[in-house]
């Protein structure tokens, strides 16, 4: 299958500051990537979809300013968790698909950890 | 609206038994179902996936589903179990492949001697 990577795999940061997680696809062209949160033994949840050279969909309940996406190639989207809390600490996963690929690839995850 | 409903929280089986774990969702259409496997603060491995065609899919590491759409279910199986399939499985949904898909709550697997 595909390869979509994802950096850092693990980060902390203090709160206040933001910091910035990478999602690549290394083979594929990716016109369409998916940004999902996974709380403490909770499902996933979609927080947005990002089309490349398009602005992001947010969905419901997900503020737009504090998670900012950014789709500018068709191999890299960022999300970009600005002024962090604690309460933003959780695990955040991409996932991305494109051309004629048949279905979503993800990324390994990005551990937040809010101190 | 779409939803997934795994209704086992937590499951425990011995080592080389069988194991089957459940899946229903609801859906207008006939959807794109998929089986994740997720070890402890690592990222999803896809198991399996149903698109069209043959009803009973097989995935990596042993895994089977079976898509009954008259039950509206995606049960994952495998014949025996070993203790490195301890982990968290999440059973998804979606339109297509393309898509973002639906997760359910997800199944913890433990496995014990």
């Amino acid at each position: 299958g595909a390869v979509v990577s994802q950096h850092p795999s693990r980060v902390i940061c203090k709160s206040g500051t933001s910091v910035k997680i990478e999602c690549r696809s290394l083979d594929f062209q990716a016109t369409t990537m998916f940004w999902y949160r996974q709380f403490p033994k909770k499902s996933l949840m979609l927080m947005a979809t990002s089309n490349e050279g398009s602005k992001a969909t947010y969905e419901q309940g997900v503020e737009k300013d504090k998670f900012l996406i950014n789709h500018a190639s068709l191999t890299l989207s960022t999300l970009t968790v600005t002024s962090a809390h604690p309460e933003d600490s959780s695990f955040y996963i991409c996932s991305a698909s494109g051309g004629t690929i048949g279905e979503a690839f993800f990324g390994q995850g990005t551990r937040l950890t809010v101190v | 609206a779409q939803s997934v409903t795994q209704p086992d929280i937590h499951i425990t089986v011995s080592e080389g038994a069988s194991l089957e774990l459940r899946c229903n969702y609801s859906y207008g259409a006939t959807p794109y179902l998929f089986w994740y496997v997720q070890s402890p603060g690592q990222g999803l491995q896809l198991l399996l996936k149903y698109f069209s065609g043959d009803t009973l899919v097989q995935g990596i590491k042993g895994f089977e589903a079976e898509f009954k759409r008259s039950q509206s279910s995606f049960n994952l199986r495998k014949p025996s179990v070993h203790w490195s399939d301890a982990a968290e499985y999440f059973c998804a949904v979606g339109p297509s492949g393309n898509t973002p898909l639906v997760f359910g709550k997800g199944t913890r697997l433990s496995v014990i001697a």
